[in-house]
Formats: C-alpha cells, structure tokens, sequence
C-alpha cells in the first residue's frame, strides 16, 4: 500500500463549480497534512496546511482532515481556469522530525471554462 | 528575491558524465532537501539536510553525493549519469524551529541524459 494516495485524475470542473479532491493515508499517527499546487513546469507552492481533525478554510480553499479514516480533502469553491493544475498532497509520517515529507501522485485537475 | 533558487534550470548531458547542481535559499532555513520528480509527477525525497548534517538518505544510488558547504547552500553532484536519472530535480528549504513543516520549493532543474 502507498503511504499517500490521490487519484490521479484527470478530475475536469466546470468553472464557478466546486472541486474537490481526495487523499488518504497510511500512517495512522500522521500530526501534518499539506496541499500542494503545481502548474505545469513549475515548482509546487503550498495551499493549505491542516494538523487538527475538521475543516480549514482560507478563501476559496477548504482543507479537511479525519484522521480516524485516515484521510484528507481540499475544496476549491467558485473553480478558475487558473486553479487548473496539479494538487500534491503531502503527509509527515510519525517517527520523524521535520524532514520526511511524504507526497502522494498528485491529482490533474483540469477547470472548464 | 528569490527564495529558494537552484542553476541550472536545463541540464542536457551524455551517458557518463558528472554534473552538478547548486542550490541556495535566503530564507533563514536551517533543512534543505532535494527530491526527484519523474515524469508520471512523483515527487519523492532524495536527501534532507539540517545544519550542513546529513539527516535523510532515501535509498539514494550512491552516484548522487550531496554536500552541504552551509546552512544555505545544498548541492548535488551526480556521477556516471545514467538515462534513468533523467526527471525534474527540485531542491527545497525549511526550518525546524516551527513545529509546522511549510517547505518552499526551488524552480526546479530538469536533467536530460541522452
């Protein structure tokens, strides 16, 4: 079993739509969970960031963690073509420190105009 | 400025050959990292640096030697390249005093070896 797992899409919305996408985990005893963006051809740029079980929102982004099924999801409400893109999960596992960030295949997310 | 910044952005080279790639952050970070990216998009750690002390080895072949001269700087070198080593690499930077960990990703350097 992957450590971090998304479908990889491609996940197509119909712009102003809302987008949601998965990720779920393995290591039970994960503290931080993180939402990646990534264009094409570019670096990733974190979104969003969630420790604590529920939702975080941040404009149009809403992170959601249950960490007793082991999964997290980000909500994109009023979809852009500009949100069109890769979203990468990220999870750190227990056991270590700061460093072992784990990320999941990314999830293709395409917004139709 | 940028904050995380590596050269080069291309890197075209043979079967064989040693290159290397810098990798410097003006951030105050004290981790530095370096993943790998193939092209199916799998971002996958390669190295972590704290301090200038190597702290993650991810099954690395030991063709890829990184060295870190000070908090700031994370290179990596690779010898006898081989067309399997050809992905996007990205270094990235942290800091350890929070207990979040919010990594800021350098542009990326794409290695193709023919």
């Amino acid at each position: 079993q992957k450590e971090v797992e998304q479908n990889s899409g491609p996940l197509s919305v119909p712009e102003g739509a809302i987008a949601s996408l998965n990720c779920t985990y393995s290591d039970r005893g994960s503290q931080s969970f993180f939402w990646y963006r990534q264009y094409s051809g570019k670096s990733p740029e974190l979104i969003m960031s969630i420790y604590s079980n529920g939702d975080k929102e941040d404009g149009r982004f809403t992170a959601q963690l249950n960490k007793a099924s082991q999964y997290v999801s980000l909500l994109i409400r009023d979809s852009q073509p500009s949100d069109s893109a890769t979203y990468l999960c990220a999870v750190l596992p227990p056991g270590f420190g700061n460093e072992k960030l784990t990320f999941g295949t990314g999830t293709r997310l395409t917004i139709i105009p | 400025d940028t904050a995380v910044s590596q050269t080069p952005k291309y890197l075209v080279t043979q079967m064989g050959n040693d290159k290397s790639i810098k990798c410097e952050q003006n951030l105050g970070h004290d981790t530095m990292y370096w993943y790998k990216q193939d092209s199916k998009k799998f971002l996958k750690i390669m190295f972590s640096y704290n301090n200038k002390e190597l702290i993650i080895n991810e099954t690395v072949p030991n063709r890829f030697s990184p060295k870190s001269p000070d908090k700031a700087h994370l290179n990596l070198h690779i010898n006898s390249l081989e067309l399997g080593d050809s992905a996007v690499y990205f270094c990235a930077s942290s800091t350890s005093r929070l207990a979040e960990n919010i990594q800021y990703f350098g542009a990326g350097t794409r290695l193709s070896v023919l």
